[in-house]
This record gives structure tokens, sequence and C-alpha cells, in this order.
């Protein structure tokens, strides 16, 4: 099993552009959820998804998008890059079976907007 | 809605313990602790269900207390690699959102 994995490692946008951070998960997990980590700030939830075709957001979900069309995707889309967005970003996946969902962690993307 | 951890910091040498602390203003349904090292993913390291109930790993355990809605995770005997920040994550359901406090630095030295 490659367990979750994220692409790309690094990233560099500038101000205004778009792009989709890949998250992929080999486990059959049904849970998948994107976190931003910034100093001090600890893991904040942007988005999350209980199965395919089912999204919600988190505590910080403006500027994100995401869409879950398979169980083992859950892509993230900055819409338009800001300076604010500059950050760790680690995709999580788990079960949802009797609240044991310890959850599997990617090994981040780091990006920064200029 | 995020959890508040305490302290914020722990300085330790070898062979001392220490104690972090998690609470929140929600109830809850379980409680998640992590552990990442520097420049890494955060690891999983045990989940305490409601209930009271408490939970080993080696010389790292943790307790729940339903009723003030606070978890706190003992570490023992401190070795160099528990050096990390620790995160605690708290759900208020089954197969909810897991939000996480902004951690506990733990330094070990020899």
């Amino acid at each position: 099993n490659a367990g979750v994995t994220q692409t790309p490692k690094f990233q560099v946008l500038k101000t205004g552009q778009s792009m989709t951070l890949q998250c992929a998960q080999d486990m059959n997990h049904e849970y998948m959820s994107w976190y931003r980590q910034d100093p001090g700030m600890g893991l904040r939830l942007i988005h999350y998804s209980v199965g395919a075709g089912i999204t919600d957001q988190g505590e910080v979900p403006n500027g994100y998008n995401v869409s879950r069309s398979t169980t083992e995707d859950f892509p993230l889309r900055l819409l338009s890059a800001a300076p604010s967005q500059t950050s760790v970003y680690f995709c999580a996946s788990s079960y949802v079976t009797s609240g044991r969902h310890e959850q599997y962690f990617g090994p981040g993307t780091r990006l920064t907007v200029t | 809605q995020q959890p508040v951890q305490s302290p914020q910091a722990v300085i330790l040498r070898e062979g001392e313990d220490a104690v972090i602390n998690c609470s929140s203003s929600k109830a809850l349904y379980s409680v998640h602790w992590y552990r990442q090292k520097h420049g890494e993913a955060p690891v999983f390291l045990m989940i305490l269900l409601k209930g009271g109930e408490q939970k080993g790993h080696d010389k790292i355990s943790a307790s729940f207390n339903e009723k003030k809605q606070q978890s706190s995770l003992y570490l023992t005997a401190s070795q160099l690699s528990y050096s990390g920040t620790y995160f605690c994550g708290t759900a208020v359901q089954a197969g909810t959102a897991l939000i996480f406090g902004k951690g506990t630095t733990l330094s070990v030295s020899s």
C-alpha cells in the first residue's frame, strides 16, 4: 500500500494563479480531509468528505474548492492564489467505523504564493 | 471550536515526565492524539472514546474525562525520540470532522 500520497511536494505560485493539489489514498477509506498548517496555528481543517460525492466545509474553507468523484481521490483547488495561502497542506484519510477513525496523513505540499 | 492545549511548550531532560492537556467547550465523542516531527507529517498515537477510557502505548498513555471534556496525554520516563509537537484532535460525533488544537512542543535533551 502506498498509503496517502500528495503531489506536488513543493509549489511556488504567483498571486492570482490557480492550481490543484492532488491527494490519493489506496486504503479504501471513506473519510478524507485537507488541513493547512501555519506556524503557531496548528492544523486547521479546510474541507472534508465522508464519501464519494459528499463534501463539507471545515474551519477555513474560503478560497478553496474540493470535489470527491471517487473514493481514492480528493483534490484541493485554489481558485485565485493569495499570499495568505502560503502554507503547508496536508491531506488525510481514515475509515468511518465506530468513531475509531485514526487519520493517516500524506507527506504534505509546501506552497508559497508570491 | 478549536480545542485548547496546554502548555504550549515543555522542555525536559531524558527520564523526566510530562503531561499535556487538551480541553474542549463542546461535548466530545472522541479525542485523538498525534505527534509531529519537524518537517514530517503528523503520526497517530491513540484514540480515546467518550466513556472515560484510558489507553497506553509503551510509556505514553492518555485519559479522557467526559464530564470535563478534557483529555490528558502522559509521557513517562521521556526519551529523546519523544521530542516533537503533540496535537490533540477532537470529534463531536462518530465520522465527523476532526478539529485540532494548536499543539504542544516537547523538547527532550540528554
